[in-house]
């Protein structure tokens, strides 16, 4: 019954070594969304995508970049990870990008640097 | 901008205690209100919801009423299980922003 689904639960990475999170959804939102949540701290907006319209967030670094191929899959890319980067990374939908509409949380890939 | 503001924790109750968690807002117009909690280990999960003032979101035994008056919008429920033991998160939309999250509160509910 997993609506939004996130692969790997568990990412391990090398420093500065690229790294692709994906995540999928059956519910046919529209908009999609990308968080860096660190620990004890609230999610952080990286960008989402309305559609296949693109919005990133100002402060989301370079070194992060996301691709959305079709209405059900979209997927986050660290470049370059640094060890800041490590943190959980979650995907959420909504159907819309209207300010009442719920979103839909993935259970999250943790990310660790070494 | 917008923002929320909830009170800090950790909070730690005994099963069946009465919970309260305070969240004020500041925001330009009446925009909707969400309370969302996540389990260890495990994404976040929209808790209930209020879209306009004096509605009031329940769901799983808690509540929260959207209080224009007040600018709050303060979780509660009436008797915590151990299975409550989760961080919550009060949010809202702002402007170009989807959702703008409060800090969280940590939650621990003891046997």
């Amino acid at each position: 019954d997993a609506m939004v689904i996130q692969n790997p639960r568990y990412q391990v990475t090398q420093f500065g070594k690229p790294v692709t999170l994906s995540c999928s959804q059956t519910l046919n939102h529209n908009v999609m969304y990308w968080y860096q949540q660190k620990s004890s701290q609230a999610p952080k907006l990286l960008f989402h995508y309305y559609d296949k319209d693109f919005n990133n967030e100002a402060d989301t670094p370079d070194n992060f970049q996301s691709r959305r191929p079709n209405t059900s899959f979209c997927f986050l890319d660290i470049r370059s990870p640094g060890l800041g980067d490590a943190a959980m990374y979650l995907c959420a939908t909504s159907r819309s990008a209207g300010g009442n509409q719920p979103q839909h949380f993935g259970d999250g890939t943790r990310l660790s640097i070494l | 901008g917008d923002s929320v503001t909830q009170m800090e924790g950790p909070v730690t109750l005994s099963e069946e205690a009465f919970l309260t968690i305070n969240c004020t807002y500041t925001a330009t117009g009446y925009p909707s209100l969400f309370w969302y909690v996540q389990y260890p280990g495990e994404g976040l999960q929209l808790l209930l919801k209020a879209t306009k003032a004096d509605d009031k979101g329940s769901n799983k035994g808690f509540e929260a009423t959207y209080r224009k008056e007040t600018t709050s919008f303060h979780l509660e429920k009436g008797s915590v299980q151990v299975s409550d033991s989760a961080v919550y998160f009060c949010a809202l939309p702002s402007g170009n922003t989807p959702l703008v999250f409060g800090k969280g509160t940590r939650l621990s509910v003891i046997a």
